[in-house]
């Protein structure tokens, strides 16, 4: 168990639609990155936060967008969902137990998330 | 930019035999590499990294990784299968800027009784 968290574990939506995945990171990590996965890939990044800012990101339209909240945690924004958006979408912790950054990324279990 | 490569789709082993799982990498100065695994419906698990030092990696579940500049690859390696192994296994290197890993495409990893 890597101590990160995702919820929800499964969303279903319609094409047009918005959604909201959340994220809490490892105990003592402050940054989060955050992937997404279609069905037989690796996972591509989207966008990874430090200090409540987008830090770097991906090829990724701006209907993805993020948060990073104070205690750390993240959330994940889409908007006017596509077919294409259908994937498990992954949630990495960095950071280690006194701040300082460490070369290994925790996962969560991930968010399948299905647009019809 | 920097990508590793998986050759192999799926990899198929007798429980008990040896395994390895092949990787080889591009990258424009050090490599940063890595190891993870994925079980069905599930996240992706840490097993092993190679930042700097011994060429021979031990991780987790009794796995290691070869790391060999001149050949740029990164192998995963098992001595002896066990059917549990089965699973999905990702390599990755880490960009230097911010920390962001871009995996390959993934090697099945199919261990028989």
């Amino acid at each position: 168990d890597a101590g990160v968290t995702q919820s929800p574990t499964h969303l279903i939506k319609t094409r047009g639609q918005q959604v909201t995945l959340r994220c809490s990171p490892k105990s003592g990590h402050d940054t989060v990155s955050w992937y997404q996965q279609a069905l037989g890939q690796g996972p591509q990044f989207i966008f990874q936060y430090y200090e409540e800012e987008e830090r770097q990101r991906g090829n990724f339209p701006d209907r993805f967008s993020g948060h990073q909240f104070p205690n750390y945690s993240s959330e994940l924004n889409v908007n006017a969902l596509l077919l294409g958006d259908s994937a498990l979408y992954l949630c990495a912790s960095i950071g280690g137990d006194r701040g300082r950054p460490t070369d290994t990324q925790y996962f969560g279990p991930g968010t399948r998330l299905t647009v019809l | 930019a920097q990508s590793v490569a998986q050759p192999e789709d799926q990899v198929n082993v007798a429980e008990g035999n040896p395994l390895t799982v092949k990787c080889t990498y591009s990258v424009s100065g050090n490599p940063y590499l890595f190891w993870y695994v994925q079980y069905p419906n599930r996240g992706l698990q840490f097993l092993l990294k190679y930042i700097t030092g011994d060429n021979l990696v031990k991780g987790s579940y009794g796995f290691e990784a070869e790391f060999n500049k001149s050949q740029t690859s990164f192998h995963l390696k098992k001595p002896s299968a066990l059917v549990s192994d089965s699973a999905l296994y990702f390599c990755a290197v880490r960009d230097k800027g911010f920390q962001k890993l871009v995996f390959g495409t993934g090697t099945r990893l199919l261990v028989s009784p």
